[in-house]
């Protein structure tokens, strides 16, 4: 079992659409919990941060934790096309010191 | 301070050369991180630094890497022998925190992608 696995994409959805991105996480241990974006040839840019269960909403994003099933998401509402990116989860891994980060799942927002 | 500087932007190399990237975290941000990411995959983690101290090093990583921090300011990754399986696009990242049980996200530099012909 991967560390960290994302729905597969690409997933495509209107512009004005709620988009969905999922995220599924191996290591109980895990205490931080993250979403970035990443546009084509740009590095990731920190966009949700979540620590506690249930929900966390920033402008049009949510994040969602459940640590009991292991899963964490973001849900992007009233999707427009500069949304239109890669969206990496990740997990911060408290005993060594690192951020593990699933493969993405590439979104498409059609105008 | 504009946020993680990475130098160069773009590296081609060919194969069997050694080759350095530089890294310039925000001030303020004690944590820095290399990682690397190859298309279709998230970033790998390489190397963590607290400071000047290397903390972590992933067991993944060959002998041909060594990445430096020296004052605990500006970080360095040098590649040895360079390999075709070593192109990929080499981030740098910087967080701040003095509590290691809690984490607050990284900042990402723009990357160093490297080419090895």
């Amino acid at each position: 079992q991967k560390e960290v696995e994302q729905n597969s994409g690409p997933l495509s959805v209107p512009e004005g659409a709620i988009a969905s991105l999922n995220c599924t996480y191996s290591d109980r241990g895990s205490q931080s919990f993250f979403w970035y974006r990443q546009y084509s040839g740009k590095s990731p840019e920190l966009i949700m941060s979540i620590y506690s269960n249930g929900d966390k909403e920033d402008g049009r994003f949510t994040a969602q934790l459940n640590k009991a099933s292991q899963y964490v998401s973001l849900l992007i509402r009233d999707s427009q096309p500069s949304d239109s990116a890669t969206y990496l989860c990740a997990f911060w891994r408290y005993n060594n010191n690192d951020m593990r980060f699933g493969a993405g799942t590439r979104l498409t927002v059609k105008p | 301070d504009t946020g993680v500087s990475q130098d160069p932007r773009h590296k081609i190399t060919k194969r069997g050369q050694n080759v350095t990237f530089r890294c310039d975290p925000i001030s303020e941000h004690n944590r820095l991180y290399w990682y690397r990411q190859t298309l279709g995959q998230g970033p790998e983690f390489l190397t963590y630094f607290q400071n000047e101290a290397q903390l972590e090093k992933s067991r993944l990583l060959s002998d041909r890497f060594s990445a430096e921090r020296p004052k605990g300011s500006f970080s360095t990754l040098e590649i040895q022998r360079t390999e075709q399986g070593d192109s990929a696009m080499y981030l740098c990242a910087s967080s701040s925190g003095r509590d290691r049980r809690a984490h607050y996200g990284y900042t990402f530099g723009s990357g160093t992608r490297l080419t090895v012909v």
